[in-house]
């Protein structure tokens, strides 16, 4: 049974900090990854998808990678702002599993 | 932009009460999900669904049924509410394997 791990699970820096949240999962039997950001009450936003043949993907200040031999993915998030404020859940897929979340939390 | 939209952002009911969740898509796509999110539980694959009139359980079924009359509306009908079903409620839709979430619905059982 697929286990979806997320470290750390909840995370405050400064502003204009580069951080990394990880998501490890025991079955790599995986055809993508996707990673998704949901603010207090609301829905999931999705963020990037990662195709398990690719190693990473980027959008703006985002950049996901998967390495699917160890089970691992990172999100990076370059020079933080306020407004990235969330919880951010991966979701490798495969059998629909989402990870708990990493609550980040950016100070001005 | 895609858009998944769920009829009410938030639900107050009766214990025993049949309660209808509605979701609906508008750009064409096969697959439809629901799930519950609750603290320290994260979100839990209550339904989906990959075709019209076809449905499939996901990891906690019991005490819900689904709907899928049409291709672009999902039902979630919880048959006689109780208190351990108050949750949020989130629907999906996929399309390329990419995953379009709702807005969500706090459900509220008294």
């Amino acid at each position: 049974k697929q286990e979806v791990t997320q470290i750390p699970a909840a995370l405050s820096v400064p502003e204009g900090e580069n951080l990394v949240l990880n998501c490890s999962f025991t079955d790599s039997a995986i055809y993508n990854l996707q990673w998704f950001r949901q603010d207090p009450g609301k829905g999931l936003t999705s963020l990037l998808l990662i195709q398990s043949s690719q190693r990473e993907q980027t959008s703006g200040r985002l950049n996901a990678s998967l390495d699917k031999s160890s089970g691992r993915s990172t999100l990076y998030i370059a020079a933080s702002q306020p407004g990235d404020s969330a919880t951010y859940l991966c979701a490798p897929r495969g059998k629909l599993i989402f990870g708990q979340g990493t609550e980040l939390s950016v100070k001005p | 932009d895609v858009k998944v939209t769920q009829s009410s952002r938030y639900l107050v009911k009766r214990t025993g009460e049949k309660v209808f969740l509605e979701c609906v898509q508008d750009m064409d796509h096969e697959n439809m999900f629901w799930y519950r999110q609750d603290p320290g539980l994260g979100l839990r694959l209550i339904y989906f669904s990959y075709d019209v009139k076809m449905k499939e359980k996901g990891d906690i079924p019991e005490g819900y049924s689904v709907s899928r009359e049409k291709k672009e509306r999902f039902s979630l009908i919880l048959e006689s509410a109780s208190t351990n079903q108050t949750s949020m409620y989130l629907c999906a839709s996929s399309r390329q394997e990419k995953l379009f979430f709702g807005s969500g619905t706090q459900l509220s059982v008294l």
